[in-house]
């Protein structure tokens, strides 16, 4: 079992649709971060957080510390926001644990 | 934009070469990260410098090596290169272990 988790793996939705997208984790963690990844392979940090809720602009992220989980959310969704969407956790351990452990990846589609 | 740099774009090269993949932090970011993204592995975590000292190492191959230099650039030397290194490879940077990474544009390697 990956120790990452997300779902769903490939998600496509009508312009202006409500969007989650899933990261589940098995191990204890000191922050979680979501990635965007354009089409083009650029990588952007949209979040680190390491409890509660964040929100930037119409993206939202959620996690719950107890239950291992977090929630990524965009509202009113745009073509633009089309890219693959990648959850990673930082283990609190010291040394090499301490890095980031990837999900694979949701790819979202949002069609005009 | 980042402000992380990678040079080149891109690389194709042939089996048994060596190449050097090259890394400019942002401004006053003492870490940098290198990241692989293969198509069958995701993004997994390589090695990791701060203030030109090794901090961590992952799943990086006896054959790929990398460094840190004093004006806090650095270089990922692969060797012996064979055809399943041909993959994304990212660098990012920030400015301590546990902050916000911010990602560079990424070096395409192709293996042929």
């Amino acid at each position: 079992k990956n120790e990452v988790e997300q779902s769903p793996q490939n998600l496509t939705a009508q312009e202006g649709e409500f969007i989650t997208i899933n990261c589940s984790y098995s191990v204890g963690i000191s922050a979680l971060h979501w990635l965007q990844q354009h089409p083009g392979g650029g990588i952007v940090s949209l979040f680190m957080l390491s409890s509660g809720k964040k929100k930037h602009g119409r993206l939202i992220a959620t996690i719950n510390i107890q239950e291992k989980h977090s929630s990524l959310h965009i509202t009113a969704s745009h073509p633009r926001d089309s890219a693959v969407y990648i959850c990673a956790v930082r283990s609190p351990q010291a040394g090499s644990a301490r890095q980031l452990t990837f999900g694979s990846g949701t790819q979202l589609t949002v069609l005009p | 934009d980042s402000g992380v740099t990678q040079t080149p774009k891109h690389l194709i090269t042939a089996t048994g070469q060596r190449v050097t993949l090259r890394c400019s932090p942002r401004s006053g970011d003492l870490s940098v990260y290198w990241y692989q993204q293969s198509l069958d592995q995701g993004l997994q975590f390589l090695i990791q410098y701060y203030n030109g000292e090794e901090r961590a190492k992952g799943n990086i191959l006896e054959r790929f090596s990398a460094q840190q230099f004093p004006d806090l650039h650095s270089e990922l030397n692969l060797s012996s290169l064979e055809l399943g290194d041909s993959a994304l490879y990212f660098c990012a940077s920030s400015p301590g272990a546990a902050r916000e990474q911010y990602f560079g544009p990424g070096t395409r390697l192709t293996v042929t």
